[in-house]
């Protein structure tokens, strides 16, 4: 069974960079598929925010595109998301998950809540 | 990168079927065969519903289909039940990127 699971602060600092891992079980990265992040504002609907390919290629929401980082580190089983330059409205609730192509996405973490506060 | 459309509500008795649309452009919704539909419950992970416009995941009853006209996909949930009340989000691969729709709030009267 695939499991994902976010990791992360849960506070970030207006204009600092917010950075979450996605540690996948049951799966391993580099036999293939596409690995993304979703998040959704409290209260609000979902957002894609951009995949990975298991080779290291990348695909980013283009209203996000010039603060966002997508990594993958096939040795550890796992990929990162950093985005930069954070305000109040990239409070969310940040999802990592699986997708099978085309934004076709069958596995998803339990979520992680990141607040952007001082 | 707008936000595909979705009515904010819809509603039906159990036993009855109910239809939400998700309409795009012709750069996603009416460009690809590639929709999916997402389930939500409150506090949970969105769960897929229906994939490439129409395909079930296993594990997902059948009283759950999807269909596309031009740049309209729908989702139908029939023999409506309790458990089927949630948000429900439809996405569209839109060429190297994707979007989701605003989300319906389905609730059984």
């Amino acid at each position: 069974q695939v499991q994902l699971e976010e990791s992360g602060p849960g506070l970030v600092k207006p204009s600092e960079t917010l950075s979450l891992t996605c540690i996948v079980s049951g799966y391993s990265i580099s036999s293939g598929y596409y690995w993304g992040w979703i998040r959704q504002p409290p209260g609000k609907g979902l957002e894609w925010i951009g995949t990975i390919y298991h080779s290291g290629t990348t695909y980013y929401n283009p209203s996000l595109k010039s603060r966002v980082t997508i990594s993958v580190d096939t040795s550890k089983n796992q990929f990162s998301l950093k985005l930069s330059s954070v305000t109040a409205a990239d409070t969310a609730v940040y999802y990592c998950a699986r997708d099978r192509a085309y934004i076709t996405i069958d596995y998803w973490g339990q979520g992680t809540l990141v607040t952007v506060s001082s | 990168q707008s936000a595909l459309t979705q009515p904010p509500s819809a509603s039906g008795s159990p036993g009855q079927s109910v239809t939400i649309s998700c309409t795009g452009t012709s750069s996603d919704v009416g460009g690809y065969n590639y929709v999916s539909w997402y389930q939500q419950h409150p506090g949970k992970a969105p769960k897929l519903m229906i994939y490439e416009v129409s395909k079930r995941p296993s594990g997902v009853p059948d009283r759950f289909s999807g269909s596309k006209s031009g740049n309209t996909a729908s989702l139908t949930v029939s023999g409506l039940q309790a458990e089927d009340e949630a948000d429900y989000y439809c996405s569209s691969y839109a060429g190297s990127k994707g979007v989701f729709g605003g989300g319906t709030k389905l609730t059984v009267l």
